[in-house]
Order: structure tokens, then C-alpha cells, then sequence
């Protein structure tokens, strides 16, 4: 069945540490592929998005991505994390089948970020 | 701001009652995506719209129905309305590729 994984529920940093959250999809061609974050009560930001061309892709706030096709994942990277980065986080999935697109979501990965 | 607008931001109902949910569009975009949000179950696709034809369905349960109207706006109604679907509902819309959100409704079903 087509899934999304994020394999880390919740990951704790300190303020200034680097940051990488999981995510691995299962699927049979190259879908798009999407990171969220969502803060406390409120939507859905869009960080990055990869379609095709350069496996490294940047993002918004300093978050950068990268797409291995051959361990289907696309991990989300931070060099340096601040306080305001806490938050969830949801790798998501477009299979981009044709005219029926939708996006197939990880469960999500909460950071804590310590001081 | 993101251009998709939702309406109400909060909804506070009783069990059994109906409810309808509001999106507008980013201008210019003809596909409406509705996602619900609960603690139990995640984010999960609802249904989606082209221009005003249903095109795609997910774990939509057959109490919740959609529509999308000439202007592209779209409304998602729940009825019958039990505990569970407490929820954030999401709207997104597109143009193609890549999807835009609104900041969702909270409802709360008590």
C-alpha cells in the first residue's frame, strides 16, 4: 500500500544544534514530495517541495531537503535550530497519478527545542 | 496570508447536528482539496474538486458531503455529526502542481 513514514514521533534539540527529521514513502514511481510545518494551533506552512532536477532542495527558514531515490526518503535538514523552529512537521506525498492528485501524509514528527 | 480562506475558524455543535464548512480558493485556482485533521487518525485526503466536478475521493465517510460552485468556492457538509469528527478541517487549492492551504476550521463537536 502506498505510505508515507516519518519514523521519529518526537525529536528534542538543543537551541543551535543540527536537525534532521526521517521521512521514507513507499510508492512506485518518483512522486512529488512535500514538507510541512504546522505551529500550535495553527495551519499549514509549506517548507520545500521537490518535483524533479536537483536532489537538494531549499526550503523557507533554512530548511533544506534531499531526495535519494534509492532509499525513497526525503529528509528534512536543518544546519543550526532556533527556539521558534518548535513545532510538527509532515513529510507528505503527491503520487502524481494523472488527474487524481492528492497529498499522502506522515503522521508527523514533533520538535522540542531546548534552550 | 495565504490566499485560500476557510470559514468559521471555530465551530462549537452538538452531536447529531449539521454543519457546513466554507473555502475560497487561491485566485486563479481551479482545484479545491479538503483534509481533515484528528489526533487519531492524522491528516487524511477527504475529497477533491476540479472546477466544479468531484475528481477525487478518499476517507470521505458518507455523512460528509462537498460541493464546488460556479464562483470555485467549495463547502464541506457534515451532518449527523458524532463526537469523532471533532477535527481541524483543512482546505487547499492548485493550480497544477503543489497545494496551498488555509488555515482551517477547528470543529468541535460536544
Amino acid at each position: 500500500a502506498q505510505s508515507v513514514t516519518q519514523p521519529d514521533i518526537h525529536i528534542t534539540v538543543s537551541e543551535g544544534a543540527s536537525l534532521e527529521l526521517r521521512c521514507n514513502y513507499s510508492y512506485g514511481a518518483t512522486p512529488y514530495l512535500f514538507w510541512y510545518v504546522q505551529s500550535p494551533g495553527q495551519g499549514l506552512q509549506l517548507l520545500l517541495k521537490y518535483f524533479s532536477g536537483d536532489t537538494l532542495v531549499q526550503g523557507i527558514k533554512g530548511f533544506e531537503a534531499e531526495f535519494k531515490r534509492s532509499q525513497s526518503s526525503f529528509n528534512l535538514r536543518k544546519p543550526s535550530v532556533h527556539w521558534s523552529d518548535a513545532a510538527e512537521y509532515f513529510c507528505a506525498v503527491d503520487p502524481n497519478a494523472g488527474n487524481n492528485r492528492k497529498l499522502i501524509w506522515g503522521l508527523g514528527t514533533s520538535l522540542a527545542v531546548n534552550p | 496570508d495565504s490566499g485560500v480562506t476557510q470559514t468559521p475558524k471555530h465551530l462549537i455543535t452538538a452531536t447529531g447536528q449539521r454543519v457546513t464548512l466554507r473555502c475560497s480558493p487561491r485566485s486563479g485556482d481551479l482545484s479545491v482539496y479538503w483534509y481533515q485533521q484528528s489526533l487519531d487518525q492524522g491528516l487524511q485526503f477527504l475529497i477533491q474538486y476540479y472546477n466544479g466536478e468531484e475528481r477525487a475521493k478518499g476517507n470521505i465517510l458518507e455523512r460528509f458531503s462537498a460541493q464546488q460552485f460556479p464562483d470555485l468556492h467549495s463547502e464541506l457538509n457534515l451532518s449527523s455529526l458524532e463526537l469523532g469528527d471533532s477535527a481541524l478541517y483543512f482546505c487547499a487549492s492548485s493550480a497544477g502542481v503543489g497545494y496551498t492551504f488555509g488555515s482551517g476550521t477547528r470543529l468541535t463537536v460536544v
